[in-house]
């Protein structure tokens, strides 16, 4: 069964600082990941898709890596704002199912202070 | 840019009674999910729904759940009788035909929170 945890549960930076979170899952054979965004009481915006054949992604300020061998992903946040404050969820989908299930992480609650 | 819509997006109601919750995914899109999350704990999945079936469920989505497409637009999930537990966040999904453009990502409406009295 697909695990995923997310390391750290929490995070407080100051304004400007560039962080990064960790995700890393139990079963490598992935078919691809998918990093959201999660703000208080709202849904899930999707920020970047790595597919399992893929190094990383960018988008803008983020940019997102996988290592599918070792079961790790970790999502860089560039130059961070305060409107960057969010709960960030890891997900994958399982090998061989384009339109399969994700398996979330618990999230990393990030607090970006000016 | 299009979006998945959920309604309501708060339902109380009392432990045993029926609720049913809705979704209006992306026009073009193929496959439906939805998703919960219990206050505090992780994003689960539910149940996958494609070509009017049930493609994929999880072992949360026993005979107290149902899913429905009963229009070319709405996606609902029923629960039959509520429990205490059941209380959660609701996240309905959807995803496109595959293709470089899509890269099959699912997108999230903003949720129903479901509290169970």
């Amino acid at each position: 069964k697909q695990e995923v945890t997310q390391i750290p549960a929490a995070l407080s930076v100051p304004e400007g600082e560039n962080l990064v979170l960790n995700c890393s899952f139990t079963d490598s054979a992935i078919y691809n990941l998918q990093w959201f965004r999660q703000d208080p009481g709202k849904g899930l915006t999707s920020l970047l898709l790595i597919q399992s054949s893929q190094r990383e992604q960018t988008s803008g300020r983020l940019n997102a890596s996988l290592d599918k061998s070792s079961g790790r992903s970790t999502l860089y946040i560039a130059a961070s704002q305060p409107g960057d404050s969010a709960t960030y969820l890891c997900a994958v989908r399982p090998g061989g199912t384009s339109y399969g299930k994700l398996t979330f992480g618990q999230g990393t609650i990030l607090t970006v202070h000016p | 840019e299009p979006e998945v819509t959920q309604t309501p997006s708060h339902q109380v109601t009392q432990m045993g009674q029926e609720v049913i919750l809705r979704c209006v995914p992306i026009s073009n899109h193929l496959y439906f999910y939805w998703y919960r999350q219990i206050l505090g704990q992780k994003v689960e999945f539910l149940v996958s729904f494609y070509n009017n079936e049930i493609s994929e469920k999880s072992e949360i989505f026993d005979d107290q759940f149902s899913v429905e497409r009963p229009d070319g637009s709405n996606f609902t999930l029923k629960i039959r009788s509520t429990k205490l537990e059941d209380s959660a966040m609701y996240f309905c999904a959807s995803s496109a035909i595959w293709g470089r453009k899509t890269k099959n990502i699912q997108y999230f409406g903003a949720g129903t929170r479901l509290s169970v009295l």
